[in-house]
């Protein structure tokens, strides 16, 4: 039982190239999300997906999009990135969204864009 | 809208002192409160979490009582190890979409 993985831990970009990073779960999860992490801001969530096939926006969504393959991976696409882009980006699941419940995150993907 | 206010860091004390971190909230209706922690290098994971008022959560030591009256949820533990040194956040969860919504963060570092 592996939790949730991502690839790849570090990638470097220059300005307007594009790139995907792959997150899965081995949990049996419903929910899946996508969050960005910069210096004293916390952790702010760019989308979601409650259920598989169905996504929506969150706090920062510009410059990005999603795809939930299945149920097991939710994956974040930068289509022409930008070094406002540059931060770390966690996955995380949730079994069910009640609320209650504990969101498993993973070990994150550092990306700088030049 | 929903938010999270931590206090300021980064907070350095000795080994076996007590912690404190302040966490306080703006919600509407009645959400469940978390604390996560990030060691250097790692992802976030749940520390304590409590789903209603008056709960207390409690794990590795630490504590954290949900408090209505005062929106808070301030993070305590009496004697702070070296082990401790991470990143902590609070988070307010909503309860349709499971979305988390995190303070900034703050930085503890024990010296032994």
């Amino acid at each position: 039982n592996a939790g949730v993985t991502q690839t790849p831990k570090f990638q470097v970009l220059k300005t307007g190239q594009s790139m995907t990073l792959q997150c899965a779960q081995d949990m049996n999860h419903n929910s899946m999300y996508w969050y960005r992490q910069d210096p004293g801001m916390g952790l702010r969530l760019i989308y979601y997906s409650a259920s598989e096939g169905t996504t929506d926006k969150g706090e920062v969504p510009n410059g990005y999009n999603v795809s939930r393959l299945n149920k097991r991976e939710f994956s974040l696409r930068l289509e022409s990135a930008a070094p406002s882009q540059t931060s770390v980006y966690f996955c995380a699941s949730i079994k069910e969204t009640s609320g209650t419940d504990t969101q498993y995150f993973g070990p994150g993907t550092r990306l700088t864009v030049l | 809208g929903n938010s999270v206010t931590q206090m300021e860091g980064p907070v350095t004390l000795s080994e076996e002192a007590f912690l404190t971190i302040n966490c306080t909230y703006t919600a509407t209706g009645y959400p469940s409160l978390f604390w996560y922690v990030q060691y250097p290098g790692e992802g976030l994971q749940l520390l304590l979490k409590a789903t209603k008022a008056d709960d207390k959560g409690s794990n590795k030591g630490f504590e954290a009582t949900y408090r209505k009256e005062t929106t808070s949820f301030h993070l305590e533990k009496g004697s702070v190890q070296v082990s401790d040194s991470a990143v902590y956040f609070c988070a307010l969860g909503s309860s349709n979409t499971g979305k988390l919504i995190f303070g900034q963060g703050t930085t503890l570092q024990v010296k032994p």
